[in-house]
Formats: C-alpha cells, structure tokens, sequence
C-alpha cells in the first residue's frame, strides 16, 4: 500500500517547455486534488476531481490542465511553463473528508528558468 | 469563496511554553477544520480536526478551538517540544455527504506558520 505518490519529484524547465505531473494513489480514494504551496502563501487549490471522468477549477487553475482518466490517476499539465510557476506541487486524494481528511503525497519541486 | 487568514505567521516558543495560532474564515457555511502539520522537506499530515458542531477537541498536548458566531478557530500546543518544530496549516470546508455516504470538500488553507520550539 504506497498511499499517494507523485512523480516526478524534482524537474528544471526552461520557459514554455511543458509536462505533465503524475499522482497515483491505491486506496481507492474518489476524490483527488492538486495544490501549489509557495512561501508566505500557504497551499492553494489548482484543479480537483470528485471522481473519474471529472475535473474542476480550483482557486488558481489558470496555466494549468488536468485529467483523470482513471480513477487512481490524476494528471496535471502545464502546456507552456512560466518562471511564476515554479513552486512545490501536492497531490491529495481523500476518501471522506471529515472521516480522514487528505492524503497528501510527497511533492514534486518544480522550478522553471 | 472561502478565505482563510492565520497568524503568526511565524512563532518561536521555549521548550515546555504553550504555543496558539488563530485562523479566521470568511465563509460562514464551513463546517470543517483541520489542523495540519508539515516538517521541513515532508508531506503535510494531519494533526487534528473539529467539525462546526463542537466547540473544543483535544488529543493529548493539542487542542483545538471553535468560535462559529466570530468564524475563528485556534491551535493549542501545550509543554512544546523541540519535535513539535514544524510549519502548521489550518484549513477549511464546506463538507457534505454525496450519495455514497462519503463525505466531499476542497479544502481552503491559510498561509501557515513557522513554530519554532528552542531547546
């Protein structure tokens, strides 16, 4: 049982390369959520999904896509890096919030120059 | 949407002194808040919660606190140790049960803060 993971966990680009960013998890889980976490601004909502085949916009979706084509995965996308991008990226899943909350996964530290 | 303010944003404590952060929140429909806790480098993990329907929860050295009529709710740290050295996140939702019996919210985060517990 390895709970969430995020692949990859650290990736340099250059501006207006692209990628994609993995999150797996085995438990399960319905829901599924992507956020940024920068200094002094705590973690903020990119993009979610409440279940297979669905996808919503967060707080900050803006530069970024997501898929979930299965429900274990959730895929976040960026079509054309900005240097305002660079962050650290969670992925959480959670079964029910108020019962267990997230489950965070280990961070993918993403930099853009 | 909702907003979540916290402060301090950073807080240095002596070993065995308590420690508090305050959260506010700006939507007076959530109904849930979590506590969670990251240390340097790691994943945030939860520490504790409570749901708008209880005033005070504790588990051992933290508690948490919840005053709906002002939309704050607090972290209490008592005999801090050295281990309890982390950036703490609270957080809110609007949770509701779907269909299946499982409870749904994003949650909304505030902006964190540095604990710093001295030896």
């Amino acid at each position: 049982n390895a709970g969430v993971t995020q692949t990859p966990k650290f990736r340099v680009l250059k501006t207006g390369q692209s990628m994609t960013l993995l999150c797996a998890q085995d438990m399960n889980h319905e829901y599924m959520y992507w956020y940024r976490q920068d200094p002094g601004m705590g973690l903020r909502l990119i993009h979610y999904s409440v279940g297979e085949g669905t996808t919503a916009k967060g707080e900050v979706p803006d530069g970024y896509n997501v898929s979930r084509l299965k429900k274990q995965n959730f895929l976040l996308g960026l079509e054309s890096a900005a240097p305002s991008q660079t962050s650290v990226y969670f992925c959480a899943s959670s079964y029910g919030i108020t019962d267990y909350g997230y489950t965070f996964g280990s961070g993918t530290r993403l930099t853009v120059v | 949407g909702e907003n979540v303010e916290q402060h301090p944003s950073t807080l240095s404590v002596q070993e065995g002194d308590s420690a508090v952060i305050k959260c506010t929140y700006s939507d007076s429909a959530s109904n849930y808040f979590p506590w969670y806790k990251q240390e340097l480098g790691k994943r945030p993990q939860l520490i504790i919660d409570i749901r708008s329907n209880v005033g005070e929860k504790k588990d051992q050295r933290i508690a948490v606190t919840l005053n709906k009529t002002a939309k704050h709710f607090s972290l209490h740290i008592t005999e801090t140790q050295p281990e309890d050295s982390a950036v703490y996140f609270c957080a809110a939702s609007r949770a509701a049960l779907n269909a299946g019996g499982t409870s749904y919210g994003k949650l909304t985060f505030g902006q964190g803060t540095i604990l710093t517990v001295h030896p």
